[in-house]
């Protein structure tokens, strides 16, 4: 997982309240992913960026916003948390060229909403 | 998207090898094949891809049929530390990870 932090790992929150990930890199990498993954399942994309400005929906993007105002970091961000958006959160770089690269995941941040 | 299909579970034991089958039989001639594992709380890591020929790295040796239907990953001596969740997924050549589509996997539990 070197060189893909995401803050906080843990985080706890109330129906309603809002709260924001944040995912940096610490290389120079143009795409950036963010991705959740629910008990027993596998990871499903909720939004991705190809280069810094630039942001697009994925899979299950309803619910989140992201910003990517400078290139290493790429933020979500939850305004009205939901009991359905407790999952654990993973952002990825990739490296490489289309179709042969290789992502490089966070550790995770887990997200309980009461 | 074409999709792949694993066997939910596998079991092995340590220091033999382990053979994880993969079957895509609508690939296209475009598509890469790539495996990732989750270890337990854990993000997924990379650990090989195959276009057409055999593969070998570090970590294991991806063995893809002659049709490209189906595929295998293989770690040569398996440990403890190998226990995963397994993916295999199809990603074509000119497509960013945005349309990469992670199912459930496999998981590999490895006997002491």
């Amino acid at each position: 997982n070197a060189g893909v932090t995401q803050t906080p790992k843990f985080r706890v929150l109330k129906t309603g309240q809002s709260m924001t990930l944040l995912c940096a890199q610490d290389m120079n990498h143009e795409y950036m992913y963010w991705y959740r993954q629910d008990p027993g399942m596998g990871l499903r994309l909720i939004h991705y960026s190809v280069g810094e400005g630039t942001t697009a929906k994925g899979e299950v993007p309803d619910g989140y916003n992201v910003s990517r105002l400078k290139k290493q970091n790429f933020l979500l961000g939850l305004e009205s948390a939901a009991p359905s958006q407790t999952s654990v959160y993973f952002c990825a770089i990739e490296t490489g060229a289309a179709g042969a690269g290789e992502l490089f995941f966070g550790e995770g941040s887990r997200l309980t909403v009461l | 998207d074409a999709k792949t299909t694993q066997p939910n579970s596998m079991e092995s034991n340590e220091e033999e090898p382990v053979h994880l089958p993969c079957n895509h039989s609508t690939i296209s001639g475009t598509d890469y094949i790539h495996w990732y594992r989750q270890l337990p709380s854990q993000g997924p890591e990379y650990v090989i891809h195959g276009l057409t020929s055999n593969v070998n790295n570090r970590m294991a040796s991806l063995a893809i049929a002659e049709d490209r239907k189906s595929s295998t990953l293989i770690l040569h001596r398996a440990t403890l530390r190998d226990a995963a969740v397994y993916y295999c997924i199809l990603r074509d050549r000119q497509e960013g990870a945005q349309k990469l589509v992670f199912g459930q996997g496999t998981r590999l539990t490895i006997n002491p």
